[in-house]
């Protein structure tokens, strides 16, 4: 069965920072990983997604990278702005259009 | 281009009632997947629905229930709620097609359950 665990639960960062997040997952075959940002109350956005053969996924000031065989994922945040705070989900599937399994998410709070 | 919605928004019940929770896929999508997701948690898979049928199904009870139409938009029916039911319910949208997939899925707003 697989598990996807998120590190750290809570982060509070000064504006401007470079920050990580962290996933974990226990099964390394999966089909890819997603990253998805929730803002209170709200639905899921899609932010990045990493198939299983690629390593890296940028978009803006987000990078994600994949290290499948190690079972692990991180999200970079450059130049963090208080627009930035919200709950960070990771989540994998195993194959293609399969369901997700998500991690319980890392709150993030960027202070001006 | 219409996203994913899902009604109503917010609800509340009482134990022991039954709820219908309604989404439409974004446009040219033809699966739907439901999530829960409890406060402070990452959401739970319930159920897929692809041409009309449950493809895939999570640990969850038979309380919970399903059904997609022939326009591609589904329901989630919970019955005998409890309150640990109270949750907000994530649909996804995704496109499955003959022969391949699109792996992204787009998720909606959710609707608030409150059972009390």
């Amino acid at each position: 069965k697989q598990e996807v665990t998120q590190i750290p639960a809570a982060l509070s960062v000064p504006e401007g920072e470079n920050l990580v997040l962290n996933c974990s997952f226990t099964d390394s075959a999966i089909y890819n990983l997603q990253w998805f940002r929730q803002d209170p109350g709200k639905g899921l956005t899609s932010l990045l997604l990493i198939q299983s053969s690629q390593r890296e996924q940028t978009s803006g000031r987000l990078n994600a990278s994949l290290d499948k065989s190690s079972g692990r994922s991180t999200l970079y945040i450059a130049a963090s702005q208080p627009g930035d705070s919200a709950t960070y989900l990771c989540a994998v599937a195993g194959t293609s259009g399969s369901r997700l399994t998500f991690g319980e998410g890392t709150q993030l709070t960027v202070n001006p | 281009d219409a996203g994913v919605t899902q009604s109503p928004t917010h609800l509340i019940k009482t134990r022991g009632q039954q709820v219908t929770l309604r989404c439409s896929p974004k446009s040219g999508h033809d699966t739907v997947s439901w999530y829960q997701q409890a406060l402070g948690q990452g959401p739970q898979f319930i159920f897929q629905y692809y041409e009309e049928e449950e493809r895939q199904r999570g640990n969850f009870p038979d309380r919970f229930s399903g059904h997609q139409f022939p326009n591609y938009s589904s329901e989630l029916n919970v019955n005998a709620l409890l309150l640990g039911d109270s949750a907000l319910y994530l649909c996804a949208s995704s496109w499955r097609g003959t022969d391949k997939s699109t792996d992204t899925q787009y998720f909606g707003p959710g609707t608030r359950l409150t059972v009390l």
